[in-house]
């Protein structure tokens, strides 16, 4: 099966730093991915959609300033917290499209990444 | 963001017992997929619906879509468990995957 992976797993900062977490599809390619953000015992929260190649396209209420994505190839997408805050602290989960026909709105998802922001 | 009501929110049954989610939206969807979410994890694919009225079984977990494509059902007979964990209904639109809100099973043995 598709295998999609995240970099860091755990991370714990200090506030005002930044922060990049990097999602890869291991074995097939992704023109999409999304990442989300998900509070304890809370539902996943779609942040931004990522598309290879161009700008990525987020939710409404989300700063594309502070969470900068790329997304430079079919196999990898980044998303880096900028001037990380407490409030920041959450579990973010990126996932990718699967391009197969007849499975094209399964998506595959990292392991996640979890950050504390001191 | 715009998100889809499950229910019930939590659930606690004793093992060997039935479960059934359920998710609720105002607006006909396209297709709808199911996802579940162990502690501690992240989502893993179960299935997903595209037709009116469709029913999906796997083992022990039976999925339907509503006649008029606004809701939609997963159905655990004689919970193990194994079974534990949150799911997730998630419907997608153009560029667009929503989430349901969840409904966190605790089977106790």
């Amino acid at each position: 099966g598709a295998v999609v992976s995240q970099h860091p797993s755990r991370v714990i900062c200090k506030s005002g730093t930044s922060v990049k977490i990097e999602c890869r599809s291991l074995d097939f390619q992704a023109t999409t991915m999304f990442w989300y953000r998900q509070f304890p015992k809370q539902s996943l929260m779609l942040m931004a959609t990522s598309n290879e190649g161009s700008k990525a396209t987020y939710e409404q209420g989300v700063e594309k300033d502070k969470f900068l994505i790329n997304h430079a190839s079919l196999t990898l997408s980044t998303l880096t917290v900028t001037s990380a805050h407490p409030e920041d602290s959450s579990f973010y989960i990126c996932s990718a499209r699967s391009r197969r026909r007849g499975h094209y709105n399964e998506q595959f998802f990292g392991p996640g990444t979890r950050l504390t922001v001191l | 963001g715009q998100q889809v009501m499950q229910i019930p929110q939590y659930q606690h049954v004793q093992e060997g017992e039935d479960f059934t989610t359920y998710c609720n939206s105002s607006t006909t969807l396209s297709n709808i997929q199911w996802y579940k979410q162990r502690p501690g994890g992240h989502p893993v694919f179960l299935i997903q619906l595209v037709k009116s009225g469709e029913v999906k079984k796997q083992k022990r977990l039976t999925f339907q879509f509503g006649e008029a494509k606004k809701n939609s059902s997963l159905h655990i007979t004689a919970t193990q468990t194994t079974d534990v964990g949150t799911y997730f209904c998630q419907f997608s639109g153009t560029y667009k995957y929503i989430f349901g809100t969840g409904t966190r099973l605790k089977v106790l043995a």
